[in-house]
């Protein structure tokens, strides 16, 4: 059972437009979200988290939301640049116990971000 | 800056021979895991580490083992490789926060 689910495995935007990444989950557990982006060939490196007490987090151009009740959460870019072409990985974590230790992944979705 | 590395950064090898993938971070780090990257599947856990000499399965630990002797240093083990287990191995370390840090990666092909 997929807790989180990353439903677009591939997006494409214009440079300067803002690229929207969308994530749900299914676990009421969970209750700080991180998102990764990863460049082929290397590691995934940490973009930007949110904890589930806010509903938004703002870093520069990346801007996370979190919708609680609908179980969602989406990661902005403002404005996309070509530089911003990775595979962005969405990661939940349950606050208590041994599970706090551990991120559950997306998929991942591909974002192209044409000049 | 925290760094985490791993021993190779490709890495060939036969069916049935034992595989050793090294990873090592610098920030005294408690927590270390082992994940696997495939095209649509996204990263999945093998094992994880919360302390020396601990370990706990993940979601995918069939057929690898870990060890780990020092606290920088979590090791994978494949007992005997095969060609399912070509794939992009990733190391990932933490301390208090959620945020994992992860290596380079291995990129893994069994022939």
């Amino acid at each position: 059972d997929q807790q989180v689910k990353q439903n677009s495995p591939s997006l494409s935007v214009q440079e300067g437009r803002i690229s929207i990444l969308n994530c749900d989950y299914t676990n009421s557990m969970f209750d700080y979200f991180l998102w990764y982006k990863k460049y082929p060939a290397e590691g995934p490196t940490f973009l930007i988290s949110i904890s589930s007490i806010k509903d938004k987090n703002e870093d520069g151009r990346f801007t996370v939301f979190l919708n609680k009740s609908a179980k969602h959460l989406s990661l902005h870019i403002v404005p996309s640049q070509p530089g911003d072409s990775a595979v962005y990985f969405c990661a939940a974590s349950a606050g208590s116990g041994a599970g706090s230790y551990q991120l559950t992944f997306g998929k991942g979705t591909k974002l192209s971000v044409i000049p | 800056d925290v760094k985490v590395t791993q021993s190779s950064r490709y890495l060939v090898k036969r069916t049935g021979e034992k595989v050793f993938l090294e990873c090592v971070q610098d920030m005294d780090h408690e927590n270390m895991f082992w994940y696997r990257q495939d095209p649509g599947l996204g990263l999945r856990l093998i094992y994880f580490s919360y302390d020396v000499k601990m370990k706990e399965k993940g979601d995918i630990p069939e057929g690898y083992s870990v060890s780990r002797e020092k606290k920088e240093r979590f090791s994978l083990i494949l007992e005997s490789a095969s060609t399912n287990q070509t794939s992009m191995y990733l190391c990932a370390s933490r301390r208090d926060s959620r945020t994992q840090y992860f290596g380079p990666g291995t990129r893994l092909l069994v022939l």
